[in-house]
């Protein structure tokens, strides 16, 4: 059962170059997102799909695009990337909880991008 | 938004000793999860936990949700329990998916 699965696990670009990190989920979860880690700034949210057809913004959705291709795969992208954005890149996935929203998280390994 | 304080934000254990973590937040949530993150960077959902107790082996979680604050209960510590632990909490409405991180409790278990 391989849960969340994120390609690439490290990636080093340069300033202006475009890239999207891929994201793909077997738990049959409705939501999935993409955050990032900063040293110091615990994890911030990108961006959401909270069901199949749908994406919000989160906390720091500048510089990123993000689309859910179905309801396994979540792909965010980078279009014209700079240094703020080297970060560690993590993806999620979570069941719904009706009214609650997000039920559960559970993470993929991230993936470190490094711009320079 | 609403604001997540864990405390403290180090804290070096003796393999067998026990310790507390805290999570205080500025609002009303409705979704409250804690974390670890190994030292190799994997996140692990320890608990979903809104209010009420639960306990995982080792380890266990109180939520008071009326005085705005969670609980992590580590007892006999292990060197495995080393890493970063995150409270995330949830609040109702239009950010309902939007869980906000806490900078996390960084522990280290020595031998």
């Amino acid at each position: 059962n391989a849960g969340v699965t994120q390609t690439p696990k490290f990636q080093v670009l340069k300033t202006g170059q475009s890239m999207t990190l891929q994201c793909a989920q077997d738990m049959n979860h409705n939501s999935m997102y993409w955050y990032r880690q900063d040293p110091g700034m615990g994890l911030r949210l990108i961006y959401y799909s909270a069901s199949e057809g749908t994406t919000d913004k989160g906390e720091v959705p500048n510089g990123y695009n993000v689309s859910r291709l179905n309801k396994r795969e979540f792909s965010l992208r980078l279009e014209s990337a700079a240094p703020s954005q080297t970060s560690v890149y993590f993806c999620a996935s979570s069941t719904h909880r009706g009214r609650i929203g997000t039920g559960e998280l559970f993470f993929g390994e991230g993936s470190r991008l490094t711009v320079l | 938004g609403i604001q997540v304080e864990q405390s403290p934000p180090d804290l070096i254990l003796q393999e067998g000793a026990n310790s507390t973590l805290r999570c205080n937040f500025s609002d009303s949530v409705n979704n409250l999860q804690w974390f670890h993150q190994n030292p190799w960077g994997q996140l692990i959902n320890l608990f979903y936990i809104p209010s009420g107790t639960k306990q995982n082996g080792r380890l266990s979680a109180t939520t008071v949700a009326t005085e705005r604050y969670s609980l992590l209960y580590i007892s006999s510590s292990q060197t495995t329990d080393s890493g970063v632990y995150f409270c995330a909490v949830g609040i109702s409405g239009a950010g309902s998916y939007q869980l906000t991180f806490g900078k996390g409790t960084k522990l280290s278990v020595i031998p």
